[in-house]
């Protein structure tokens, strides 16, 4: 089965450090999301890319995340620099227009 | 803007008994629906999804969902519910104009009883 692999699972830092997650979407979907969950919030959409070309990142706060697709194979979101608050569950996930396919997310603990 | 509702944080039902969840959703035009499972330290997973067409929809693991227009809801179904189907359960609404993002409920938790 193809999978949208996401690195690293968990990631725990200090408060100021950057953190950067990746992610690998399945091959031949052109539409690619990045979500967070929270307790609080629930899922979130951050940003999303369509053939490569970031499409919307209305959900990012700009002065501190980024999000970039460098290749079709490789989508990434950092945080610069982190903060308690951005502690979360962080999903990447992938389809043709619709996030057919979720990764395992990555577990950030800001401290 | 579009909005989900899930009435319902939790459900409890038996093995074996049938299962519906319930979706209201808030958009003026036709919206694209759709209902995910998150198991425990996994990613979602898309069970299935309404664009346009027949308004009962089949998915995978045995659910099905009616898009029900008049009542603003798109309810998930499964006639019997096996242990492994315990999980939070999301559905989403997107808008049409063709960006197709959807916007999640809260989730409801299902527990599922021996």
């Amino acid at each position: 089965d193809a999978r949208v692999t996401q690195t690293p699972r968990h990631k725990v830092t200090e408060m100021g450090q950057e953190v950067t997650m990746r992610c690998q979407p399945i091959l031949g979907h052109n539409t690619v999301f990045w979500y967070r969950q929270t307790m609080m919030q629930g899922l979130e959409l951050l940003a999303y890319f369509r053939n490569r070309a970031p499409l919307d990142d209305s959900g990012m706060p700009k002065d501190r995340f980024s999000a970039e697709m460098p290749d079709a194979t490789l989508a990434t979101l950092k945080i610069q620099p982190s903060e308690p608050r951005d502690s979360a569950v962080y999903f990447c996930a992938s389809g043709l227009v619709a996030p057919d396919h979720f990764g395992d997310g990555t577990r950030l603990s800001i401290l | 803007a579009q909005s989900v509702t899930q009435p319902d944080i939790h459900i409890t039902v038996s093995e074996g008994a049938s299962l519906e969840l319930r979706c209201n959703y808030s958009y003026g035009a036709t919206p694209y629906l759709f209902w995910y499972v998150q198991s425990p330290g996994q990613g979602l997973q898309l069970l299935l999804k309404y664009f346009s067409g027949d308004t009962l929809v089949q998915g995978i693991k045995g659910f099905e969902a009616e898009f029900k227009r008049s009542q603003s809801s798109f309810n998930l179904r499964k006639p019997s519910v096996h242990w492994s189907d315990a999980a939070e359960y999301f559905c989403a609404v997107g808008v049409s104009g063709g960006s197709y993002i959807p916007t999640f409920g809260r989730g409801t938790s299902l527990i599922v009883h021996p």
